[in-house]
């Protein structure tokens, strides 16, 4: 059965740093590209970033550009996402997805771990 | 970016009835759409994927059709376990966005 849990989130100030995992099992993480989207509270799904099957084609959000970080550690079936100078905007839910082998659409998502940010 | 237009926002439907929710892009797209099911407190679950390709396991009675930029997602007979928020996806090109969602209340 495939699975991704996420876990890190948590409560942080503006400015802080964040680092969000996924761990996924079910499948051949290695042959899939995985993504996260996120949710802030009360309103509707927005993507955050993908990343490639051996990490080296990584795509991002204009609004998470040269703040937050997606990795992968095929070693060990794992997702990453740092996040730094966190805002309050950041505030969501932030779920990791595995995309379509094929396509650019989530076939898979996790239950999502809970960022806030806030003073 | 492309931008994806839900309408409407929020749709009131008893058990039973024929339910369409349409997602408009603000450009081509070709079919390269999908529509997600989200429960509330529950992860998004894929429904349809390349406009009206019915994902593994989803029930018949959801169908999607599309006219140039203009995509339906339809619920022949809409079901209890219905009941929920629905997005759309473009994945066309980078940044992926979603429509902001249709929620599907019982009346």
């Amino acid at each position: 059965e495939v699975q991704v849990v996420e876990s890190g989130g948590g409560l942080v100030q503006p400015g802080e740093s964040l680092r969000l995992s996924c761990a996924a099992s079910g499948f051949t993480f290695s042959d899939y590209w995985m993504g996260w989207v996120r949710q802030a509270p009360g309103r509707g799904l927005e993507w955050v970033a993908n990343i490639n099957q051996d990490g080296s084609e990584k795509h991002y959000v204009d609004s998470v550009k040269g703040r937050f970080t997606i990795s992968s550690d095929n070693a060990k079936n794992s997702l990453y996402l740092q996040m730094n100078s966190l805002r309050v905007e950041d505030t969501a839910v932030y779920y990791c997805a595995r995309r379509s082998q094929l396509y650019k659409f989530f076939d898979y998502w996790g239950q999502g771990t809970l960022v806030t940010v806030s003073s | 970016d492309i931008q994806m237009t839900q309408s409407p926002s929020t749709l009131s439907a008893s058990v039973g009835d024929r339910v369409t929710i349409t997602c408009r892009a603000s450009q081509s797209i070709d079919s390269w759409l999908a529509w997600y099911q989200q429960i509330p407190e529950k992860a998004p679950k894929l429904l349809i994927y390349k406009a009206s390709s019915l994902e593994g396991g989803v029930p018949s009675r959801f169908s999607g059709s599309e006219s140039g930029t203009e995509f339906t997602l339809t619920i022949s007979s809409l079901q209890p376990d219905d009941f929920a928020t629905y997005y759309c996806q473009q994945y066309y090109t980078y940044p992926l966005t979603f429509g902001g969602g249709t929620k599907v209340e019982i009346k």
